[in-house]
């Protein structure tokens, strides 16, 4: 059963900080998708990573994917209260031909300011 | 990326009445949906996979007498929460699976707060 693990599941820090959140299993992905959802919204897709070892970022955000494509973590640098969010990994399910998504947990984010 | 609407917004109903939420692709053909339903601080749980023009598969422990899914279009997707109980209250999204030459993502509604009373 493919699982995806996200730590920490709750984070709360100051406007400026960095923080890392994780997202691990112990099964192999094809993909894998960060999601960042506000309070009352649907979740939006922030980045994919496909390549083992790869790394992309996006202003602020860096995102990088595991060698063995078994986990990922997204790091934030001088996090701001815009920031605040639930921030989901997600992955393709290898298991037949339906597309579903595995999905983590999800790590709650608070930034303060 | 695709855009994704969802109406109501936010509904508020009396326990045993039946309830429509629509789910809406506006620039994109989408012949998978996906219905999921979301408990606060929690993650996304999957409902059931709406493929147009055919019955939808639901996932394990979600009923589909309950929960009755309609893909009637390339654009529209329906779920009818019926005979509603106070149980049912959750916020419910939609995605829609779009393709690009590359690889396949999901987009989503912004969701429907569903709460019964």
């Amino acid at each position: 059963t493919q699982l995806l693990e996200q730590s920490p599941q709750f984070l709360s820090i100051q406007e400026g900080e960095n923080l890392t959140v994780y997202c691990n299993s112990s099964s192999v992905f094809s993909s894998l998708q960060w999601y960042r959802q506000e309070p009352g919204e649907g979740p939006v897709l922030l980045v994919t990573v496909v390549t083992g070892g790869e790394v992309k970022k996006l202003k602020r955000l860096t995102f990088q994917f595991g060698d063995a494509r078994k986990d990922s973590s997204l790091h934030i640098t001088a996090a701001q209260p815009g920031d605040t969010g639930l921030y989901l990994c997600a992955g393709p399910n290898n298991a037949g031909n339906n597309r579903k998504l595995i999905w983590g947990l999800g790590t709650s984010l608070a930034v303060n300011p | 990326g695709a855009v994704v609407s969802q109406h109501p917004s936010r509904v508020i109903c009396k326990s045993g009445t039946s309830v429509k939420i629509e789910c809406r692709s506006l620039d994109f053909q989408a012949t998978t949906m996906f219905w999921y339903r979301q408990f606060p601080k929690q993650s996304l749980m999957l409902m059931a996979t709406s493929n147009e023009g055919s019955k939808a598969t639901y996932e394990q422990g979600v009923e589909k007498d309950k929960f009755l899914i309609n893909h009637a279009s390339l654009t529209l997707s329906t779920l009818t929460v019926t005979s509603a109980h106070p149980e049912d209250s959750s916020f419910y999204i939609c995605s829609i699976l779009a393709r690009d030459w590359r690889e396949e993502t999901q987009y989503f509604g912004p969701g429907t707060r569903l709460l019964v009373l």
